[in-house]
């Protein structure tokens, strides 16, 4: 089936340090990768996407990386802020061309001053 | 930036009846999402849909479920006869395509069935 998940509920870091989200994937034919960072009240948020043939992708403060041998996803956050606080969920493209995303649980990033 | 929008920010019906939640997508988008995201769980998708016709559904989106395209602007999801289990947040997105385009979220309608 397809299932995305990511290891942590809960991240906490101080500001200023670099932070590291992972998440695990089931399908390995998948092909296109999001994060997202959803905030209190708020729907999701496009941070960086990646395709999969790709290992690594770079935006501002953000990079995500890719293995696909061994189906897992992270996103690094460059010296974190307060306003990097919230939920970050990694989505996958479903299989077949209709758009569909599956969601992974979401991690909170806790970050303190 | 242009961003979707969703109107109204929180609904409050009564069981069994209907609700229209609705949606103005990014305006040069032609694919559009709704997602519902139960309090504390993960997004889930409902239903993608194209040149005026669903792609793809999920197996929430039963028959109490349908989307529209009433004019060339809204996309509106409508749940006919309203169950307390529907209670959620549903987001709605949109994007330039099906491929490897990321899709964008507007900030979501709290329903709330009592």
């Amino acid at each position: 089936g397809e299932s995305v998940g990511l290891h942590l509920p809960t991240l906490s870091v101080q500001e200023g340090d670099n932070s590291i989200i992972n998440c695990a994937y089931s399908n390995s034919a998948s092909d296109y990768f999001i994060w997202y960072k959803q905030e209190s009240g708020k729907g999701p948020q496009f941070i960086i996407d990646i395709r999969s043939n790709m290992d690594k992708r770079q935006g501002q403060r953000v990079t995500v990386l890719l293995n696909k041998t061994v189906k897992h996803l992270s996103l690094q956050i460059a010296a974190t802020q307060p306003g990097d606080s919230a939920v970050y969920f990694c989505a996958e493209k479903g299989s077949g061309n209709t758009g569909k995303l599956i969601f992974g649980q979401g991690t909170t990033l806790q970050v303190k001053p | 930036e242009p961003e979707v929008t969703q109107t109204p920010s929180h609904q409050v019906t009564q069981m069994g009846q209907e609700v229209i939640l609705r949606c103005v997508p990014i305006s040069n988008h032609l694919y559009f999402y709704w997602y519902r995201q139960i309090l504390g769980q993960k997004v889930e998708f409902l239903v993608s849909f194209y040149n005026n016709e669903i792609s793809e559904k999920s197996e929430i989106f039963d028959d109490q479920f349908s989307v529209e395209r009433p004019d060339g602007s809204n996309f509106t999801l409508k749940i006919r006869s309203t169950k307390l289990e529907d209670s959620a947040m549903y987001f709605c997105a949109s994007s330039g395509g099906f491929g490897n385009q990321p899709q964008h979220f507007g900030d979501g309608t709290r329903l709330s069935i009592l």
